[in-house]
């Protein structure tokens, strides 16, 4: 069964700490990952893109990793700032058996940085 | 300038009326998505249309019928609204759907802010 695991569920973190996020996927054939931020009430802001091809990708003081064999990927925030609460969400595009391209969602991580 | 747009932002209405809310975008793209955030913030994928054509239908009722006037614009209509169907509707788009180049549907997509729906 295609699903997308995101762990931890939620974060507490220091102003100024590095952090890392975890997604777990079993998604087959597998097209691409993303990672969104999304601010509470808000729409999600695309952080990065990467194909099975690339293995890390970064955007600011945001750095995704993936391993393509694994099928896990993070997302390492560096220096988090306290614009950084967000919810971060994990998307597996994959290539489905009609031949069109399908979505699975992660539940999400939800990060709350603290002075 | 509001790159997606979608109106309204706010929805409540009864059980069983019919509703529709607006999105449109200014960025020239060829592709649009609607999308459902349930009270559980959980992201599900609707519809997407690219060049005014429908290219993904997820299991979503009949009841929903998305309508692309243009490019620019992609409505969503909901008739018979059901307590169910209370959520965050977020419309979305991108420059086209990314399979050319070998992309492989791998394009970045601007979400709109969201038109929070509550059926009572």
């Amino acid at each position: 069964k295609n699903q997308v695991e995101q762990s931890p569920q939620s974060l507490i973190i220091l102003e100024g700490k590095n952090c890392t996020l975890q997604c777990n996927y079993t998604v087959s054939p597998f097209s691409n990952l993303r990672w969104y931020k999304q601010d509470t009430g808000r729409g999600p802001v695309s952080l990065t893109i990467m194909t099975f091809s690339e293995n890390t990708k970064s955007n600011g003081r945001y750095t995704a990793t993936l391993d393509a064999d694994t099928k896990q990927s993070s997302l390492h925030i560096t220096a988090s700032q306290l614009s950084d609460s967000a919810s971060y969400i994990c998307v597996v595009t994959f290539l489905s058996t009609s031949g069109t391209y399908k979505y699975i969602f992660g539940t999400g991580t939800r990060l709350k940085v603290l002075a | 300038d509001t790159a997606v747009s979608q109106t309204p932002k706010y929805l409540v209405t009864q059980m069983g009326n019919d509703k529709s809310i607006k999105c449109e975008q200014n960025l020239g793209h060829d592709t649009m998505y609607w999308y459902k955030q349930d009270s559980k913030k959980f992201l599900k994928i609707m519809f997407s249309y690219n060049n005014k054509e429908l290219i993904i239908n997820e299991t979503v009722p009949n009841r929903f019928s998305p309508k692309s006037p243009d490019k620019a614009h992609l409505n969503l209509h909901i008739n018979s609204l059901e307590l169910g169907d209370s959520a965050v509707y977020f419309c979305a788009s991108s420059q086209d759907w990314g399979t050319s180049g070998g992309a492989l549907a791998a394009e970045t997509q601007y979400f709109g802010p969201g038109t929070r729906l509550l059926v009572l």
